[in-house]
């Protein structure tokens, strides 16, 4: 069974921009959760969508937002990038809210 | 709000001593997650406690639950060069669906 997938792996962006991130979870699964990790800062819940609809949500600004298609994937959206918005972004998927299945991450550095 | 709290942030150990981390919910919990995650990696899940008392044993790992199921810890014996890495707790509050995360702890071996 193939694993989670995230796209793209790395991205560099400039402030003021936006970035799109991209989650494929496994198949069957239709739980997909974000996460934001910065160094010495654990994981930091971003939101979580099940069928198509979030959820739950962290403690992030606005310009943090998600969606979940039909098929379960999902993407996430950072719009006015901030410096400290640099970080690995963590999608997971689970068949309900069981084990989190992680991929491998996109690392978004902004300049 | 709900808080799993993690102790220690950081532990340094010799080869071969044993290591523990603690985890502590604020709130009873429905059931509660190891993951690890190696340098550079993503978390990996290692297993789940769902009992009041529950001890369960990988190998060289001992995980409990505890008896009000707001505590959890995670032992490693003779720490191996392997076992480095961050190790995180992630509790599950009944019908919220919605994973609770420690901080971590990481594991480093001095050489």
């Amino acid at each position: 069974k193939a694993g989670v997938t995230q796209t793209p792996r790395y991205l560099i962006k400039t402030r003021g921009q936006q970035v799109t991130l991209s989650c494929s979870p496994i198949s069957g699964h239709r739980s997909v959760s974000w996460y934001q990790q910065t160094p010495g800062q654990g994981l930091q819940f971003l939101f979580e969508y099940f069928s198509e609809t979030q959820r739950n949500k962290g403690n992030f600004p606005g310009r943090f937002s998600g969606r979940q298609f039909s098929n379960s994937r999902s993407e996430m959206n950072v719009s006015t990038l901030e410096l400290g918005d640099s970080a690995l972004y963590l999608c997971a998927s689970s068949l309900l809210t069981d084990t989190q299945y992680f991929g491998p991450g996109t690392r978004l550095t902004v300049l | 709000g709900q808080q799993v709290m993690q102790i220690p942030q950081y532990q340094h150990v010799q080869e071969g001593e044993d290591f523990t981390t603690y985890c502590n919910s604020s709130t009873t919990l429905s059931n509660i997650q190891w993951y690890k995650q190696r340098p550079g990696g993503h978390p990996v899940f290692l297993i789940q406690l769902v009992k009041s008392g529950e001890v369960k044993k990988q190998k060289r790992l001992t995980f409990q639950f505890g008896e009000a199921k707001k505590n959890s810890s995670l032992h490693i014996t003779a720490t191996q060069t392997t076992d480095v890495g961050t190790y995180f707790c992630a509790g599950e509050k009944d019908s919220n669906y919605q994973l609770i995360w420690g901080a971590g702890t990481k594991l480093i071996i001095k050489p």
